[in-house]
Parts: C-alpha cells; sequence; structure tokens
C-alpha cells in the first residue's frame, strides 16, 4: 500500500461548479499536511497548510483532515477556469521529508 | 520578495555528461530541499540541507548523486555521469525554519540524449 494515494482523475467540471479533491494515506505518523496546486511545467505552488484535523478555510478554498480516517480533502468552491491545474497532497511527519500523492488534473470549462 | 530560484530551468545533457542544477532558497530561508518528479510519477524527496550541512539524503540514489549547500552561494545538486532514466523535472523548496512550510521554485528540468 502507498503511503498517498491520490486519484489522478482526470476531473473536469463546470465553471462555478464545487470541486472535491481527496487524498488517503497509510501513515499515521503525519501530522502535517499540505493542498499543492501545480499548473503545467511550473513548480508546485503552497495553497493550504494545516495541521491537526478539522477545518481550515482562505477564500474559495477549504481543506479538511480527517485523522481518524487518514483523510484529507481540499474543497474549491466557485471554481474558475484559472483554477485548472494539477493538485497535489502532501504531507509530513515531523522529518521534513513531505510525501506527496501523484496529484489531481482539475479542469474548469468555461 | 523574490521566490526559490532555480537554473538553469532547462538542461540536456548527454549520457555521461554531468548535471549541475542550482537553487537560490528566498531570502531569509536557511532550509533548502530538493525533490525529483518523473514523468507520470508523484514528486519525491531526495535530500534536505542547511547551510553547509546535510541533514537527510535518504531519498537520494546512492551513486552519481551528490548536494551541497555552501555557506555562500546557491545550493547545488550534481548528478554525474547521467543516464535516460534521469530525465525529469527538478524542483527545489525552501523554507525559513524546520517544520514550516516549503516553497518550491520553477524547477529546473532535465533531459538526458
Amino acid at each position: 500500500q502507498k503511503e498517498v494515494e491520490q486519484d489522478p482523475g482526470p476531473l473536469s467540471v463546470p465553471e462555478g461548479a464545487i470541486v472535491s479533491l481527496n487524498c488517503t494515506y497509510s501513515n499515521s505518523a503525519f501530522q502535517y499536511f499540505m493542498w499543492y496546486r501545480q499548473y503545467s511545467r511550473k513548480g508546485p505552488e503552497l495553497l493550504m497548510y494545516t495541521y491537526s484535523s478539522g477545518n481550515k478555510e482562505d477564500g474559495r478554498f477549504t481543506a479538511q483532515v480527517d485523522k481518524s480516517s487518514k483523510y484529507i480533502s481540499l474543497f474549491i468552491r466557485d471554481s474558475q477556469p484559472s483554477d485548472s491545474a494539477t493538485y497535489l497532497c502532501a504531507m509530513e511527519g515531523g522529518s521534513e521529508k513531505l510525501v506527496f500523492g501523484k496529484g489531481t488534473k482539475l479542469t474548469v470549462n468555461p | 520578495n523574490a521566490g526559490v530560484m532555480q537554473n538553469p530551468r532547462h538542461l540536456v545533457r548527454r549520457r555521461g555528461q554531468e548535471a549541475r542544477l542550482r537553487c537560490s532558497p528566498m531570502k531569509g530561508h536557511s532550509h533548502v530541499y530538493w525533490y525529483r518528479q518523473l514523468p507520470e510519477e508523484g514528486l519525491k524527496f531526495m535530500v534536505y540541507l542547511q547551510k553547509e550541512n546535510i541533514i537527510d539524503e535518504s531519498g537520494m540514489p546512492k551513486e552519481r548523486f551528490s548536494a551541497e549547500f555552501p555557506k555562500e552561494g546557491p545550493s547545488i545538486l550534481r548528478i554525474q555521469q547521467v543516464v535516460r532514466g534521469d530525465s525529469a523535472a527538478y524542483f527545489c523548496a525552501s523554507s525559513p525554519f524546520a517544520g514550516y512550510e516549503q516553497y518550491f521554485g520553477p524547477g529546473t528540468r532535465l533531459t538526458v540524449t
């Protein structure tokens, strides 16, 4: 079983839709959870950084962590064509080494 | 405040040559991390450095790969005698402290012909 599992998609939604992206993990030592956005041929851009279970909201983005289920989610409200990118979940357990999912490719159609 | 800078952005090497990838962290950041992204694969940790010290190189291939972060100047990832399987995007990230967010650079895309 891989440490971090992420459905690669692709995921295609109409503009304005609510997008739900998810990752599951197997390592209970993970404490810090991140979502990065990566546009084609660019570097990952940090979107959300969370610690412990619960929700964190930033504008149109909400990150959820459920440590008991080893499940994290990113919700994007009122999705825009500019949100079209690959979304990477990442986690870390105090070692400074980020462990990434493979990424979900999202397309928001105008 | 300039972000993480990497150069070159694109690098083409023939098999057997050496590749040198450079990373300048964000201002005030003394922790540097290198990751590799192979086609159709996720980002994989390679090495974690602080100024003049390698903290964790558990993700580095045992041979041909080395990294440094000198007191002055950028961090360098060096790949000797490159092979086709080294073709990938190499990303550098930096943070001001341990346990803080990591910010990524634009990457260096290495192609081995």
